[in-house]
């Protein structure tokens, strides 16, 4: 059964500096693989999926996969305040509809 | 696009009430996915319709739990006699075909006293 582990716990930083986001996996035929961002009492916003090794950028959120380390990492690049959330990773396969999500990083980002 | 969107925000229930929780997907997605959410577990599946059809309810919990579909604008999940280890955030999520991004609503909040 997969299992998704997200570190750290809680991570705090410095508006403008780069914060990252590490997400470990244990079925390394997993190949879907989504960040969220979860803003408190709301919905999960989805920032980037990545579905092969290397990375991918949306705007200031970059992905890193490495399938063969089951290492996938987000970075956020000059956080803000707003971006002070619950960071949740997601796996999946392709053609598997069913995520299995981490426990989520919370991210407090100060001014 | 209003997204998904899910009622009430907030519930409150007496031990052993039921529970009526809903969910309107994004006009033009077929395929429902109901999640609940608590600090010890996490983000759970509970249950997938795709084209209003039951898919996948392996995570839903044998008694008390159900959860319908009667029509492509709108899903229902269904608690009875509610306990207070029910108490969590029931998410719903939208996808174009089930396979692609889920799109998740606000959530709702659900407390059982």
């Amino acid at each position: 059964q997969q299992k998704v582990q997200q570190s750290p716990e809680s991570l705090t930083v410095s508006e403008g500096a780069m914060a990252s986001l590490n997400c470990t996996f244990s079925d390394g035929t997993s190949n879907n693989f989504r960040w969220y961002r979860q803003h408190s009492a709301k919905g999960l916003e989805v920032l980037v999926s990545i579905f092969s090794d290397g990375e991918k950028e949306e705007g200031r959120f970059t992905a890193h996969l490495n399938r063969a380390n089951l290492h996938v990492s987000l970075h956020i690049r000059e956080p803000q305040p707003s971006d002070s959330a619950v960071y949740l990773c997601a796996v999946s396969m392709t053609g598997n509809y069913k995520y299995v999500f981490g426990a989520g990083t919370r991210l407090k980002v100060i001014a | 696009n209003a997204g998904v969107i899910q009622t009430p925000r907030h519930k409150v229930t007496g031990k052993g009430q039921e529970a009526t929780l809903w969910c309107e997907p994004i006009s033009g997605h077929s395929a429902v996915f109901w999640y609940r959410q608590t600090i010890v577990q996490g983000l759970e599946f509970l249950t997938y319709f795709r084209n209003q059809a039951p898919i996948d309810d392996s995570g839903m919990p044998k008694e008390r739990f159900s959860a319908q579909m009667p029509n492509q604008s709108h899903s229902t999940l269904k608690i009875q006699s509610t306990q207070p280890q029910d108490s969590a955030v029931y998410l719903c999520a939208s996808s174009l075909d089930g396979l692609g991004g889920q799109y998740f609503g606000p959530g709702t909040r659900l407390t059982v006293l």
